[in-house]
């Protein structure tokens, strides 16, 4: 069975450019999450989508953060401009319906100079 | 509020040097607990749940057990491939992962 894929796997921009990046989670699993990790923390939530419904995107930065989720399987995660603090991994997880249990990607390392 | 302590931040053995990480956790109403193990540039991989005190679950080397306020993650003569970062998280019921900050294990031959 495949895993969970992102793309691209590093991304380097400058300041105030906009980035985007993706996710394909396990084939049948109708949540979706991204987390942001930071060096030397463990993930925390971005966003989590139940199919194409996001039902809980309260830690999403509005501002400059944007996702989707169209037709409930693979989803885009959006910052427009980025900012020097926006440098983390940002990882992308999958679970079953009625699982608690969450299998992550390789995730995004994302360097904003 | 949720929260997850994890102790200790980094932890050194040698090979066969058995040991015990700890995650503490304050949490209204536990829906179960989670280890991860990551390795550098890589994502969280999924090990083990625990949903109520006095559970165990094993695998290979690992040992994971929980309590009412903490969880261990007991190490028996660890490897070199056993050098990773050890998380652990909780869920309570948002159906996302609170995370603590992780256990770096170094397992030295």
């Amino acid at each position: 069975e495949a895993g969970v894929v992102q793309s691209p796997r590093y991304k380097i921009i400058e300041k105030k450019q906009p980035v985007a990046f993706w996710c394909n989670p396990i084939s049948g699993h109708n949540t979706l999450y991204w987390y942001l990790q930071n060096l030397g923390q463990g993930p925390e939530l971005l966003i989590r989508y139940e199919n194409e419904e996001a039902v809980d995107d309260s830690q999403l930065p509005k501002d400059r953060f944007s996702a989707e989720r169209l037709k409930g399987v693979d989803s885009t995660l959006k910052i427009q401009p980025a900012e020097l603090g926006d440098s983390a991994v940002y990882l992308c997880a999958s679970s079953p319906a009625g699982s608690y249990e969450q299998y992550f990607g390789p995730g995004t390392r994302l360097t904003v100079t | 509020e949720d929260q997850v302590t994890q102790s200790p931040e980094a932890l050194r053995l040698q090979e066969g040097e058995s040991s015990s990480l700890n995650c503490s956790y304050t949490v209204s109403g536990l829906r179960g607990l989670f280890w991860y193990r990551q390795d550098p540039g890589k994502g969280p991989e999924f090990l083990f749940t625990l949903y109520s005190a006095g559970e165990e679950k094993e695998k290979e080397r690992l040992k994971a057990t929980l309590t009412k306020k903490e969880s261990f993650l007991h190490i028996t003569a660890p490897k070199p491939e056993d050098s990773a970062t050890y998380l652990c998280a909780i869920e309570t019921g948002r159906r996302a992962l609170t995370f603590g900050s992780g256990t770096r294990l170094q397992v030295q031959p």
